[in-house]
């Protein structure tokens, strides 16, 4: 069975203090891994995908990275309005009426003035 | 913004009674997908649809149906209503299966 984690929970920066926010997966064969970020009270906005071990993405402040086991995503010199949930999700190549696609429970960052 | 609306966004029900949410897009879009998020648990998919009158079951599709009659239209229905169906609903939609998904302003739906 597909599965997906990620850590910390819950994460607390002052701003510009940069960190890493873990994506741990355990898949059959991995096709696809997002990021997605969420405001409370709407839906996930998407923000990268990754498809093999070694590819990165950026947008501003935010680096996504890919090894075979999981995936990172790096925030430099946070500002407070990144404080959001950041969620992952993986696709594997086994396409089992839906259960290929899993989200994962995601960290709840606080970026603090 | 991609154009997606979710209709009713609250809506309080009671035990027994159906209820049917509505996700409206204007992307023209293929694909669309149904999930709920609940504390503890994270986004599940319920129902996707990969065309009109096409769809499939997810991973938390029992006492859930879906229709798609038109492209921009997919409707979740919750044929007799739980209160563990409480939960609130997002919607999403793509061009391709799975990838760069969209997702709604979200129903939060309350069953007592």
């Amino acid at each position: 069975e597909d599965q997906v984690t990620q850590s910390p929970e819950a994460l607390r920066l002052q701003e510009g203090e940069s960190s890493s926010l873990n994506c741990s997966y355990t898949v059959s064969g991995l096709r696809g891994l997002f990021w997605y970020r969420q405001d409370p009270g709407k839906g996930p906005e998407f923000l990268f995908t990754l498809y093999s071990a070694g590819e990165e993405k950026e947008k501003e402040r935010l680096k996504a990275t890919l090894t075979k086991k999981e995936s990172f995503l790096h925030i430099t010199a946070p500002k407070p309005e990144d404080s959001a949930t950041y969620l992952c999700a993986v696709q594997s190549t086994f396409d089992n009426y839906g259960q290929n696609f899993v989200f994962g429970p995601g960290t709840r960052l606080s970026v603090l003035p | 913004d991609a154009g997606i609306t979710q209709s009713p966004r609250h809506k309080v029900t009671e035990t027994g009674t159906p209820v049917t949410l509505r996700c409206h897009q204007t992307e023209n879009h293929r694909y669309m997908y149904w999930y709920r998020q609940d504390p503890g648990h994270g986004l599940r998919l319920i129902h996707y649809s990969y065309g009109v009158k096409d769809t499939d079951k997810g991973e938390v599709s029992d006492g859930y149906s879906v229709s798609r009659s038109k492209t921009e239209d997919f409707l979740l229905t919750l044929e007799s209503a739980t209160s563990s169906q409480t939960s609130v609903y997002f919607c999403a939609i793509s061009a391709l299966l799975w990838y760069e998904q969209y997702f709604g302003p979200g129903t939060r739906l309350t069953v007592t």
